[in-house]
C-alpha cells in the first residue's frame, strides 16, 4: 500500500503563509493525492487533491514535486479558522479495494498563533 | 445545500446492548462510506456502499457490525452487543460518483459512542 508521512504537528502565526509537507516516496503512477482538514469535533473536510500538476482553489494550492514522491500544501494566509489537523492521503486506483483505498494516517496538527 | 446528516449526534449506553447509527448522504450521492476514528486516531474504514450494495465491506470489526442502505440513501450502522472498546466517534461520508481517486468524500460531524 502506498503510505504518507508528515510532521506530527507545525505552528503558523496568523496572516503568514503555511506550507505542509507530506512524503509519499511509493506512489504509484496513477494515485491521486488528496488532503482534508478536520477541524475539533467535526468531520473532515475535503481541501484540494492532485495528480501531477500544481493545483489551486479557493481554499489552497497544492505543489507537487516533479517525481510526484512528495507534495505541498499552501495556505496562503494562515486564519484561525485555519486550526486543524490536516491530512495527507494517497487515493489508489485499485478498484476491487474502495474503502481501503482512503487511509488517513495521524495528520499534521496545525497550530495558528494570533 | 444540506450536507451529510448523522444521528444521534451523541449515544450513550451500556455494555451489552445495540445501538443503531443513521447516516443521510447528500442527495445524489450514490457512493456512501462509514468509518471509525478513535479518540486523536486516524480514521478507520469500516464498510462502502455503490447504491444499496456493499461492494467493500472489509473493514467491519465483526459480526456484531452491519450495515445496510436502502433507496440509495440512507444508511444505518448497527452495532450489537456492544463492547466498551466499541466507544468511537463514527462518520459518514458521501461522495457523487463512484471514482474514488478523484471525488472527494463529504463528511458527516459523525456519532460518538460511548459504551458505560
Amino acid at each position: 500500500d502506498a503510505k504518507t508521512t508528515q510532521p506530527n504537528s507545525m505552528e503558523s502565526n496568523e496572516e503568514e503563509p503555511v506550507h505542509l509537507p507530506c512524503n509519499h516516496s511509493t506512489i504509484s503512477g496513477t494515485d491521486y493525492i488528496h488532503w482534508y482538514r478536520q477541524l475539533p469535533s467535526q468531520g473532515p473536510e475535503y481541501v484540494i487533491h492532485g495528480l501531477t500538476s500544481n493545483v489551486n482553489n479557493r481554499m489552497a494550492s497544492l505543489a507537487i514535486a516533479e517525481d510526484r514522491k512528495s507534495s505541498t500544501l499552501i495556505l496562503h494566509r494562515a486564519t484561525l479558522r485555519d486550526a486543524a489537523v490536516y491530512y495527507c492521503i494517497l487515493r489508489e486506483t485499485n478498484r476491487d479495494n474502495y474503502g481501503q483505498n482512503f487511509v488517513f494516517g495521524p495528520g499534521t496538527r496545525l497550530s495558528v498563533l494570533p | 445545500g444540506a450536507g451529510v446528516s448523522q444521528s444521534p449526534s451523541n449515544k450513550v449506553t451500556e455494555k451489552g446492548k445495540d445501538v443503531e447509527l443513521r447516516c443521510d448522504p447528500i442527495s445524489g450521492h450514490t457512493a456512501l462510506y462509514w468509518y471509525r476514528q478513535s479518540l486523536g486516531q486516524g480514521l478507520e474504514f469500516l464498510i462502502y456502499f455503490q447504491g444499496n450494495s456493499a461492494p467493500d465491506k472489509s473493514g467491519l470489526p465483526s459480526d456484531r457490525f452491519s450495515a445496510e442502505r436502502t433507496g440509495g440513501s440512507v444508511s444505518t450502522l448497527t452495532i450489537q452487543r456492544t463492547q466498551q472498546e466499541d466507544s468511537a466517534v463514527y462518520l459518514c461520508a458521501s461522495s457523487l460518483v463512484d471514482t474514488p481517486q478523484h471525488q472527494p468524500q463529504h463528511f458527516g460531524d459523525g456519532t460518538r459512542l460511548s459504551i458505560l
